[in-house]
């Protein structure tokens, strides 16, 4: 098992500029759940899927969307980049009240 | 609005040291509490998961109480070492608090 893959692992945007950060897991985990760590804010939730083609807002979802078209893969998109949407992102499923985390995405957007 | 609060921000401890923190959350609705480790460069490590008011979870020098009632959990860590630094985050439904900061000095 690999669990939870995130691709890429660093990446620099100009503002603007659209991305799409990929998360992907091996554990057939239904929920799925992307977040943005900020300094000194914690981990933010910024959309969720509880199953393939259910997707949900969290708590900071403005300026990305997301997919769930499998089980095994929950990818975020950034539409048109901004600079305060520089942050680290972290991809996770659930298998009941555990989640496990992917190694995270580090974003600077200029 | 489901805010989780922890305390203190950071800590500085000498190994051997023994500390806590603590989580604080409304206390109406409870669920179910996680406890994370979270080492630089790294990804957030599961703990401990509490339900029951009361519970008491432990592993090796590292324990954790729930008090649903009052709305707090403390994470206590016996005798400090230089590895036991790092981020330790509480969360309840998802909701994570902005973590406190361990660091042993040796």
């Amino acid at each position: 098992n690999a669990g939870v893959t995130q691709t890429p692992k660093f990446q620099v945007l100009k503002t603007g500029q659209s991305m799409t950060l990929q998360c992907a897991q091996d554990m057939n985990h239904e929920y799925m759940s992307w977040y943005r760590q900020d300094p000194g804010m914690g981990l933010r939730l910024i959309h969720y899927s509880v199953g393939a083609g259910i997707t949900d807002q969290g708590e900071v979802p403005n300026g990305y969307n997301v997919s769930r078209s499998t089980t095994e893969d929950f990818p975020l998109r950034l539409l048109s980049a901004a600079p305060s949407q520089t942050s680290v992102y972290f991809c996770a499923s659930r298998a009941g009240e555990k989640l496990f985390f992917g190694s995270g995405t580090q974003l600077s957007v200029l | 609005i489901l805010n989780v609060e922890q305390s203190p921000q950071s800590l500085h401890v000498q190994e051997g040291d023994s500390t806590n923190f603590t989580c604080s959350f409304p206390s109406s609705n409870f669920y179910a509490l996680h406890w994370y480790r979270w080492e630089t460069a790294k990804s957030p490590e599961a703990l401990f998961v509490m339900t029951l008011n009361g519970d008491e979870k432990k592993k090796g020098r590292i324990s954790a109480t729930l008090n649903t009632k009052e709305g707090y959990s403390y994470l206590y860590i016996k005798g400090s070492q230089p590895e036991d630094s790092a981020t330790y985050l509480c969360a309840l439904v998802m909701r994570f608090g902005a973590g406190t900061r361990l660091t042993v000095k040796p």
